[in-house]
C-alpha cells in the first residue's frame, strides 16, 4: 500500500542539538511539506517542496531546513537556533499543479513528537 | 498574508445532537478542505470543495462553500462517539501554493 512514513515517532534531544526528521512517501506525490502543530495552534507551514531540489520557506521556517535531493525523501532538520523546537511534526505529501483536481488533498504521514530538554 | 479562522475552538454535545464548524478567511479561496485528526492521531482528508456555493454530503456530515468563497462550514448530523476528534479547514489562496490551516474545532461526544 502506498503511504508516508515518518520516524521516528517519539525523539527526544538536548537543547543545542541538531536533529533530523525523517518523511518518505511512495505515492508518487510530487509536492511535500512540513507542518509543526502545537496545541491550540493548528497547523503552521515550515517548509514545502514542489519538484526535486527546490524547496520554499513556509510561515515559520526560522530555526528549519530542509533538503528534497529525492522524489521520495524530504528530511526535516530542527537547528539549534530554532527556539522552541518541542512539537508534533507532521509530513505531507500532494499532487501539484491544479488546486481543483479531485484527489489533491493531502496525505500526511503519522508524525514525530519532538522532545527538547 | 492568509488567514483562516475556524470557530468554536472546542465543542462538546451529548451524542445524537448535531454539530457545526464554521471556516472564513481573509481571502478569496480557490479552494477549501476540510480534515479530521483523532486524538493522538494525524490529519486525515475528509473532502475538497471548489465552486462557489458548493454543497457536499459525507453520510451524516455535510460541507458547504460560501457563495463568496471566503467561508465554509461542516455540518454533522446526529454525532456518535465515533466523531470525536479536531476538524480543520484549510484553504488554497489563488495565489497560494500550500495549504493555510485553521486552527481547528475540537469536538468532544459524550454518550
Amino acid at each position: 500500500d502506498g503511504g508516508i512514513t515518518q520516524s521516528p515517532k517519539y525523539l527526544f534531544r538536548k537543547e543545542g542539538q541538531n536533529v533530523t526528521l525523517s518523511c518518505e512517501q511512495n505515492l508518487n506525490h510530487d509536492a511535500m511539506y512540513w507542518y509543526r502543530q502545537d496545541p491550540g495552534q493548528g497547523l503552521r507551514l515550515i517548509y514545502y517542496s514542489q519538484i526535486v531540489n527546490d524547496f520554499q520557506k513556509g510561515d515559520i521556517a526560522e530555526g528549519y531546513s530542509v533538503s528534497r535531493e529525492k522524489k521520495e525523501s524530504f528530511p526535516l532538520t530542527v537547528t539549534s537556533a530554532q527556539k522552541n523546537p518541542t512539537a508534533f511534526y507532521l509530513c505531507a505529501s500532494s499532487i501539484w499543479g491544479n488546486p481543483e483536481a479531485k484527489d489533491y488533498g493531502y496525505t500526511f504521514g503519522s508524525g514525530t513528537r519532538l522532545t527538547v530538554v | 498574508g492568509q488567514q483562516v479562522m475556524q470557530i468554536p475552538q472546542y465543542q462538546h454535545v451529548q451524542e445524537g445532537e448535531d454539530f457545526t464548524t464554521y471556516c472564513n478567511s481573509s481571502t478569496t479561496l480557490s479552494n477549501i478542505q476540510w480534515y479530521k485528526q483523532r486524538p493522538g492521531g494525524h490529519p486525515v482528508f475528509l473532502i475538497q470543495l471548489v465552486k462557489s456555493g458548493e454543497v457536499k454530503k459525507q453520510k451524516r456530515l455535510t460541507f458547504q462553500f460560501g457563495e463568496a468563497k471566503k467561508n465554509s462550514s461542516l455540518h454533522i448530523t446526529a454525532t456518535q462517539t465515533t466523531d470525536v476528534g479536531t476538524y480543520f479547514c484549510a484553504g488554497h489562496s489563488n495565489s497560494g501554493y500550500a495549504l493555510n490551516f485553521g486552527k481547528g474545532t475540537s469536538l468532544l461526544v459524550t454518550p
